[in-house]
C-alpha cells in the first residue's frame, strides 16, 4: 500500500524564521511528488518534482526531491504570517491520476 | 490556473436524509474527476474516482450506495451522500484532472473549495 509521511505534524515559528517540511513515500510506481497549500479551504497547488536534485523554486519557496532516499523537503524561508497553512505532501503513481495525500505540516507563524 | 467550483459551500442537515454535493469544472473537460473526504486535523482521503459516462471507481472501505457518484457531463460531477449520520459529517473535496497540463504538468489536478457537511 502507498505511503507518505510528513514531519513535522505541527510547527510554530516566528516571523522572519525559516523552515523546512519533510515528505517520505513508499510507493510502487513513482511518478512525481506534489505539494499543496491549505488554507482554510481546498489545497493549492504549490511544486510538482518528478526529478531528483532539480529545486523548483517560487519567491520564498523551494523544494527539492531525493527520489534515491524516496523524500521531499519544503523550505520556506523569511516566514509571514500569511504562511501560516496545512502544508500536504501527496505522490502520484504512473499509473492515473490518483494522488496519495500524507498527513500534512500545520505550519503556524506568529508575528 | 484551472477552476472548479463545488455547491454548496456548507450544508447542515439532519439524520436520515440526503444530501448532494456537485462538482464543477468552469473553463476545462474534466474527464475524471476526484472526490476526497478530509476529517479535522486529518489529511486528505480519496473516496473515489469519477469517470464521465462510466462507474465511479471507490476506494477499499467506502461504501458506493451510500456514496452515489454520477459523473454525467464533462464538467460536472455529484457526489450524493445518503441517510446521512452524523459520522459523515465531514469536509467533502472534489478536485478536476485537466488533462492540457499546466505548470502542475500533465494530469494536474485542481481542486474545488470544498463542502462542509454537519449532519446533527
Amino acid at each position: 500500500e502507498d505511503k507518505v509521511v510528513q514531519s513535522p505534524l505541527s510547527l510554530v515559528v516566528h516571523e522572519g524564521d525559516t523552515v523546512t517540511l519533510n515528505c517520505s513515500y513508499e510507493v510502487t510506481n513513482f511518478r512525481s511528488l506534489l505539494w499543496y497549500k491549505q488554507e482554510k479551504k481546498a489545497p493549492t497547488f504549490l511544486f510538482m518534482l518528478t526529478s531528483s536534485g532539480i529545486e523548483k523554486k517560487s519567491g520564498r519557496l523551494s523544494s527539492i526531491l531525493d527520489k534515491k532516499e524516496l523524500f521531499s523537503i519544503l523550505n520556506i524561508t523569511a516566514t509571514q504570517t500569511g504562511d501560516s497553512a496545512v502544508y500536504l505532501c501527496a505522490v502520484k503513481e504512473t499509473s492515473g491520476s490518483r494522488l496519495t495525500f500524507g498527513e500534512g505540516t500545520q505550519l503556524t507563524v506568529n508575528p | 490556473g484551472a477552476v472548479v467550483s463545488q455547491h454548496p459551500s456548507r450544508v447542515i442537515c439532519k439524520s436520515g436524509t440526503s444530501v448532494k454535493i456537485e462538482c464543477r469544472s468552469l473553463d476545462f473537460q474534466a474527464t475524471t474527476m476526484f472526490w476526497y473526504r478530509q476529517f479535522p486535523k486529518q489529511s486528505l482521503m480519496l473516496m473515489a474516482t469519477s469517470n464521465e459516462g462510466s462507474k465511479a471507481t471507490y476506494e477499499q472501505g467506502v461504501e458506493k450506495d451510500k456514496f452515489l457518484i454520477n459523473h454525467a457531463s464533462l464538467t460536472l460531477s455529484t457526489l450524493t451522500v445518503t441517510s446521512a449520520h452524523p459520522e459523515d459529517s465531514s469536509f467533502y473535496i472534489c478536485s478536476a484532472r485537466d488533462p492540457r497540463g499546466s505548470s502542475g504538468g500533465a494530469d494536474t489536478q485542481y481542486f474545488g473549495p470544498g463542502t462542509r457537511l454537519t449532519v446533527l
